[in-house]
């Protein structure tokens, strides 16, 4: 079974600290994805990577940084975290195929507080 | 622009199947149909996907209409575990081809 994991289920900090969001995959994937959920917006795409050292915006990208240094390894950076930034975060993982085998796994979310 | 069209909420008696519907009018050639849940507070669960044909796996059963501008996910013998969002995406395969999770289904699984 494929496997992600994520640092924290519950997170709490305060407005102007820098936040590393952490996630880990088992399953050898090329891509990783950080999502935010939030209610009636559903979910939103912040950053993914296709590679390591490689890093694409999505559609949220504005407060955040990522970093992926190993295959395995996606890291979401919140440099200022501010009250906004209060969310669900999930990471995801996938191959890459222009096939239809692309399917995203989830790991099971960080609910960051920001107070 | 939303691709899918999905009735808000839905509910479906222990052991019965559970059909839910999907609008996908717009659908082009070589867009995939994904089907995935989320149970409360965790995060979405990849159910199925499937391009022209029917699609069986171990989960559920994902009905393509021959025209493709609907489908339907068959949970064949729903659980009170099956209470979940269930969302319907449309998509292009490929990296740079994002997941576009709407607002879902919420079926609720009755006793």
């Amino acid at each position: 079974d494929v496997k992600v994991t994520q640092s924290s289920r519950y997170l709490v900090k305060r407005t102007g600290e820098k936040v590393f969001l952490e996630c880990v995959q088992d399953m050898d994937h090329e891509n990783m994805f950080w999502y935010r959920q939030d209610p009636g917006l559903g979910l939103r795409l912040i950053y993914f990577s296709y590679d390591v050292k490689m890093k694409e915006k999505g559609d949220i990208p504005e407060g955040y940084s990522v970093s992926r240094e190993k295959k395995e390894r996606f890291s979401l950076i919140l440099e200022s975290a501010s009250t906004n930034q209060t969310s669900m975060y999930l990471c995801a993982s996938s191959f890459s195929s222009a096939s239809g085998l692309d399917e995203q796994y989830f790991g099971p979310g960080t609910r960051l507080t920001v107070t | 622009d939303a691709k899918t069209t999905q009735p808000p909420s839905m509910d479906c008696a222990e052991g019965r199947a559970a059909n839910l519907p999907c609008n996908h009018s717009t659908i082009s050639g070589n867009e995939y149909v994904y089907w995935y849940r989320q149970i409360h507070s965790q995060g979405p669960q990849y159910i199925i996907h499937g391009l022209k044909n029917n699609e069986t796996n171990e989960m559920a059963s994902l009905i393509i209409t021959e025209d493709r501008k609907s489908s339907t996910l068959i949970l064949p013998h729903a659980t009170l575990r099956d209470t979940a969002v269930y969302y319907c995406i449309v998509r292009v395969a490929g990296t740079g081809n994002q997941f576009y999770f709407g607002t879902g289904t919420s079926l609720t699984v009755i006793p």
